[in-house]
């Protein structure tokens, strides 16, 4: 699985929408993009994933570029719940068995 | 509540004793992860099933470690002749299929004094 990059913190002002990059230049054309984040002290909790297309859902947006070497992770409206390490994770199918391989990821503190 | 649980949440134990975790997946998943996860890091990947069989071992998976599915259902995950090294966050995830999201349960943090 391609490995990827991300800032390992950012901050947020309360209410702003949050933007988290991650750099994944060896993606290949059948290896999605996960977002998932863990709340300290609980598991991750899965976010929102995509393939090439930008996607979005209740919890977040995912914007790929067209290269698909790029993407970032929007929360439209931070809140203090939102704090929370990020881990951006590119699976592929064709030979992976599914399991996950996290990073280090980015840890968000959004702030009053 | 429907999600992933996790017993105990908390263990200590001494040097050298047998300790065994264990999860209860989302009913009708097929597929169990067993991931570690230590301080600052991201969790890592240990081993999974499909089903009750057990498809894929980490190498940090050492002859000490042991997993069981039995039935497809519940799993467990025991450690034997415990080490200072093995204190981490035992988490356990499940998923629908391969290609499903995976849903992740609170976790063990195991302390070996």
């Amino acid at each position: 699985d391609a490995k990827t990059t991300q800032p390992p913190s950012m901050d947020c002002a309360e209410g702003r929408a949050a933007n988290l990059p991650c750099n994944h230049s060896t993606i290949s054309g059948n290896e999605y993009v996960y977002w998932y984040r863990q709340i300290h002290s609980q598991g991750p909790q899965y976010i929102i994933h995509g393939l090439k297309n930008n996607e979005t859902n209740e919890m977040a947006s995912l914007i790929i570029t067209e290269d698909r070497k790029s993407s970032t992770l929007i929360l439209p409206h931070a809140t203090l719940r939102d704090t929370a390490v990020y881990y951006c994770i590119v699976l592929g199918y064709g030979g992976s068995q599914g399991n996950l391989i996290f990073g280090k990821g980015t840890k968000l503190s959004v702030k009053p | 509540d429907t999600g992933v649980s996790q017993n105990p949440r908390h263990k200590i134990t001494k040097r050298g004793q047998n300790v065994t975790f264990r999860c209860d997946p989302i009913s009708e998943h097929n597929r169990l992860y067993w991931y570690r996860q230590t301080l600052g890091q991201g969790p890592e990947f240990l081993t999974y099933f499909q089903n009750e069989a057990q498809l894929e071992k980490s190498r940090l998976l050492s002859d000490r470690f042991s997993a069981e599915r039995p039935k497809g259902s519940f799993s467990t995950l025991e450690i034997q002749r415990t080490e200072q090294g093995d204190s981490a966050m035992y988490l356990c995830a499940s998923s629908l299929s391969r290609d499903n999201e995976q849903f992740f349960g609170p976790g063990t943090r195991l302390t070996v004094l």
